[in-house]
């Protein structure tokens, strides 16, 4: 399975943008990036994913990078309800009778602190 | 929309037993995986369900199984429990497309086993 690594804790200040890095460099060329986060005792909450260009919605924006290598998430304003865990995950498939499957890989993310 | 669900919420049980979780998915999706989450650890990938067959497994062993119903919630039963089994358990949903892949997690069940 392609690895990710991630710091393990980043602080931001509420109203800044938080980026939060990501480097995948055993990324093959159809396999995705996916963003989830969790907040404390819940369960994981996506965000957004991409495959090459960089894409953007109503949480968060994704950039990545030309080379596929490493990616980096985009809280664009963050608040204080944003301190969570943030998932950086490289979507793994394989093939089955049923067709195309997927399974989501999970380190251990960057918590992310946003100080008043 | 109704969102994906677990039961219960929390469960305490003793070395050797078994136990049965549950989850419902969210409406229109049609696969349904489990992860457990070890303390301060990522979700680990358990299995995944698909047109009530397992389709996929993680590196966990046999006395973890599942199933998946008509109307596609689903089951997680664990079997001789041990006390390394004491994980956070969180059922996902999706829907299969070619592309696109979102899961969406239920809160989860904590399991402690004693």
């Amino acid at each position: 399975d392609a690895k990710t690594t991630q710091p393990p804790s980043m602080d931001c200040a509420e109203g800044r943008a938080a980026n939060l890095p990501c480097n995948h460099s055993t990324i093959s060329g159809n396999e995705y990036v996916y963003w989830y986060r969790q907040i404390h005792s819940q369960g994981p909450q996506y965000i957004i994913h991409g495959l090459k260009n960089n894409e953007t919605n109503e949480m968060a924006s994704l950039i990545i990078t030309e080379d596929r290598k490493s990616s980096t998430l985009i809280l664009p304003h963050a608040t204080l309800r944003d301190t969570a865990v943030y998932y950086c995950i490289v979507r793994v498939g394989w093939w089955s009778s049923g067709g195309s499957n997927y399974k989501l890989t999970f380190g251990k993310g960057t918590l992310l602190t946003v100080n008043p | 929309e109704t969102g994906v669900t677990q039961s219960p919420t929390h469960l305490i049980k003793t070395r050797g037993q078994q136990v049965t979780l549950r989850c419902s998915s969210q409406s229109g999706h049609n696969t349904v995986s489990w992860y457990q989450q070890a303390l301060g650890q990522g979700p680990q990938f358990i299995f995944q369900y698909y047109r009530e067959e397992e389709n996929g497994r993680g590196n966990f062993p046999p006395r973890f199984s599942g199933l998946q119903f008509p109307n596609y919630s689903s089951e997680l039963n664990v079997n001789a429990l041990e006390l390394d089994d004491s994980a956070l358990y969180l059922c996902a949903s999706s829907l299969r497309l070619a592309e696109t892949y979102e899961q969406y997690f239920g809160p989860g069940t904590r399991l402690t086993v004693t």
